[in-house]
């Protein structure tokens, strides 16, 4: 079945930097890769994926990148706010299930 | 659109006990919903398929007869935890995915289980 890794599991920027988190994924069969925002004790809310036809796709401060070859797609926030402040997980597709990552505890400093 | 209703959010109950939890898409129709466990500070781990009409199909490790998937409809698939124990205690959450090529899956908000 896919597994998929995620690092780093936490990560704290300065308001107004970037992030990124990374991902990699083992089953080359997979062909959909979401990335969801958690905040503690609400459900995952998805904030952008991407095909496995395209290369990167953005939207406004986000965007995510993904290798085919590698196997590995990222997460990358620009002038990061105080509200990007949760736990990220990435996901990877085949055959309609869902694995995700171990997740990114993302936190803003002020 | 694309709203997947989940209840109770939260329940308490004792041990030995069984507990339903309900997953309805509102403006969709699915004939696929997913069941997730998360425990405190970790991922959502995939326990079984939920199959309109038919049996659900379980992830290793997860026990069929403990955690029994009733999808009667293509609007709603149940979630029973029979026989609960503490260490059932977890964040249950279902999710479905809209038809018509939209890659995306919708969760539910969840049910947090606390078993006494």
């Amino acid at each position: 079945g896919e597994n998929v890794e995620q690092h780093p599991s936490t990560l704290s920027v300065q308001e107004g930097d970037s992030a990124v988190i990374k991902c990699t994924y083992s089953d080359s069969a997979s062909n959909y890769f979401p990335w969801y925002k958690q905040e503690l004790g609400k459900r995952p809310q998805l904030i952008i994926d991407i095909r496995s036809n395209v290369g990167e796709k953005k939207d406004q401060r986000i965007a995510v990148t993904l290798n085919k070859t590698a196997k590995h797609f990222s997460l990358h926030i620009t002038e990061t706010q105080p509200e990007d402040s949760a736990v990220y997980f990435c996901a990877a597709s085949w055959n309609e299930k869902l694995t995700f990552g171990t997740g990114t505890r993302l936190t803003i400093i002020p | 659109g694309a709203v997947v209703s989940q209840h109770p959010s939260r329940v308490i109950c004792k041990s030995g006990t069984s507990v339903k939890i309900e997953c309805r898409s509102l403006d969709f129709q699915a004939t696929t919903m997913f069941w997730y466990r998360q425990f405190p500070k970790q991922s959502l781990m995939l326990m079984a398929t939920s199959n309109e009409g038919s049996k659900a199909t379980y992830e290793q490790g997860v026990e069929k007869d403990k955690f029994l998937i009733n999808h009667a409809s293509l609007t709603l698939s149940t979630l029973t935890v029979t026989s609960a124990h503490p260490e059932d205690s977890s964040f249950y959450i279902c999710s479905a995915r809209p038809p018509q090529g939209n890659y995306g899956y919708t969760f539910g908000s969840g049910t947090r289980l606390t078993v006494v």
